[in-house]
């Protein structure tokens, strides 16, 4: 069973630029979520969607957007990069196992912002 | 979310059992407890979760204080590939998939 791909894995840009980064759920799994991992600031959720739909949102900016598709693959994207953007951004797909969702996450995109 | 606190960091012998707390003194009754784990260079990985009752699972044993305001994540045998970053977590049934991870414990296992 195929789990979390996320592309690209790796991927430099320069402050201004957007970027897109991609992420294919488990076969099955209809709830996607978004992380971003720095050093300082740990692991902090960005937003989750369920159905294409959005279903929460953590507390970043407007910058950062995401959507997902009638297959559950899910894209996000972040417009006029910062330097502070740099980080590894992770996908989780979840499957409701005894009332409570467990997540599974992808490897990540690492993101570097020069 | 409710706060969860773990030690920065703990150190274990391979083929030891060790003992991970954590400490969450505000849950709710309707809170269940995660563990997740990070490897190097990998995304965080499911380790187990409960409710009320101990749990045991392939990789894992949680145990849960009868007043449910801490919990223990025990490592049977310790590997060194159980070196990680563990994280205690709290979420409300049905809550979604937003979870709020705290600093987590780093497991450090010695050969």
């Amino acid at each position: 069973k195929a789990g979390v791909t996320q592309t690209p894995r790796y991927l430099i840009k320069t402050r201004g630029q957007q970027v897109t980064l991609s992420c294919s759920p488990i076969s099955g799994h209809r709830s996607v979520s978004w992380y971003q991992q720095t050093p300082g600031q740990g692991l902090q959720f960005l937003f989750e969607y369920f159905s294409e739909t959005q279903r929460n949102k953590g507390n970043f900016p407007g910058r950062f957007s995401g959507r997902q598709f009638s297959n559950s693959r899910s894209e996000m994207n972040v417009s006029t990069l910062e330097l502070g953007d740099s980080a590894l951004y992770l996908c989780a797909s979840s499957l409701e196992v005894d009332g409570a969702n467990v997540l599974t996450f992808g490897a990540g995109s690492r993101l570097t912002v020069l | 979310d409710a706060k969860t606190t773990q030690p920065n960091s703990m150190e274990s012998n391979e083929e030891e059992p060790v003992h991970l707390p954590c400490n969450h003194s505000t849950i709710s009754g309707t809170d269940y407890i995660h563990w997740y784990r990070q490897l190097p260079s990998q995304g965080p990985e499911y380790v187990i979760h409960g409710l009320t009752s101990n749990v045991n699972n392939r990789m894992a044993s949680l145990a849960i204080a009868e007043d449910r305001k801490s919990s223990t994540l025990i490592l049977h045998r310790a590997t060194l590939r159980d070196a990680a970053v563990y994280y205690c977590i709290l979420r409300a049934y049905n809550a979604g998939n937003m979870l709020t991870f705290g600093g987590g414990t780093r497991l450090m296992v010695k050969p």
